[in-house]
C-alpha cells in the first residue's frame, strides 16, 4: 500500500484478555517501530525492528508485551493479560533505514480500550 | 525521565503571523531531530528535520533552528495559516535508532 496500515483501528477488550495489533509498513521499508501514545502525551517508544530482528526492545513496559516481524514486513504487537493501564493509541511507523536522514512514516494508530 | 520536552502545551497565533514552537532535550548524544504534525485521529506526519551538523534547515514556510550548546530547537512557521492548526511534536534520536518524542504543543492559528 501507499502508507503504513494498522488494524484494527479500534479495539475494545476486557481486562485480562489477549490482544493482537497488526502493522503493515510501507513496502520496502526495513525499519519498523511501535510506539504507544496516551492522552496528552507524546508517542512513547516500545520496540524497533530492523528487518526481522528486534534491534531495540527496551521500551516494552513488561513481559506481557511482545512483538514479532517474522518475514521482515508485517509486524504484530501482542499484549497478554491486558490491564486498564494498557489503554492507549498504539502507533506503528516505518522508515527506509536508520533514522538518520530518513524520517518515520506513521500509520493512523490502533486505539486500544481495556475495560 | 523525559529526554525531550515541550514546555508549552498550547499556542495561539493570528493568521499571517509567525508561530514559534520550542523544544528542549537533555541527552547530548542526540544528533538528529525531527518535527511532526498531528491532526486528530491521524498518525503524526513528518514535517522537517535537522541533523546536529547544521544549525538551521528551511523548507518553505517552515524553518527549524538548532542550538546544540543550549540543547534547544525551535520550529518557526511563517506566515501561519489556519490549516497549520494541529499538535506539533519534536523528536530526537542518537545514531538514528530509537526516537524520543516530546509531549506536543497544540497550535491554533486564528483566522
Amino acid at each position: 500500500g501507499a502508507g503504513v496500515s494498522q488494524t484494527p483501528s479500534n479495539k475494545v477488550t476486557e481486562k485480562g484478555k489477549y490482544v493482537e495489533l497488526r502493522c503493515d509498513p510501507i513496502s520496502g521499508h526495513t525499519a519498523l517501530y511501535w510506539y504507544r501514545q496516551s492522552l496528552g502525551q507524546g508517542p512513547e517508544f516500545l520496540i524497533y525492528f530492523q528487518g526481522t530482528g528486534a534491534a531495540d526492545d527496551s521500551g516494552l513496559p513488561n513481559d506481557r508485551f511482545f512483538a514479532v516481524r517474522p518475514e521482515g514486513s508485517v509486524s504484530t504487537l501482542k499484549i497478554q493479560r491486558t490491564e486498564r493501564g494498557d489503554s492507549a493509541v498504539y502507533l506503528c511507523a516505518s522508515s527506509s533505514g536508520t533514522g538518520d536522514g530518513g524520517e518515520l512514516f506513521f500509520g493512523e494508530g490502533s486505539r486500544l480500550t481495556v475495560l | 525521565d523525559q529526554q525531550v520536552k515541550q514546555n508549552s502545551p498550547s499556542l495561539s497565533v493570528q493568521e499571517g503571523r509567525i508561530s514559534i514552537l520550542n523544544c528542549d532535550y537533555t541527552n547530548s548524544m542526540f544528533d538528529y531531530f525531527l518535527w511532526y504534525k498531528k491532526y486528530p485521529a491521524e498518525g503524526p506526519t513528518f514535517l522537517i528535520s535537522i541533523s546536529s551538523i547544521k544549525d538551521k534547515n528551511e523548507d518553505g514556510r517552515f524553518t527549524v533552528f538548532l542550538n546544540k550548546s543550549a540543547k534547544h530547537l525551535s520550529l518557526h512557521i511563517v506566515p501561519s495559516q489556519p490549516g497549520d492548526s494541529a499538535v506539533y511534536f519534536c523528536a530526537a534520536s542518537a545514531s538514528g535508532n530509537q526516537f524520543y518524542f516530546g509531549t506536543g504543543t497544540s497550535l491554533t492559528v486564528i483566522p
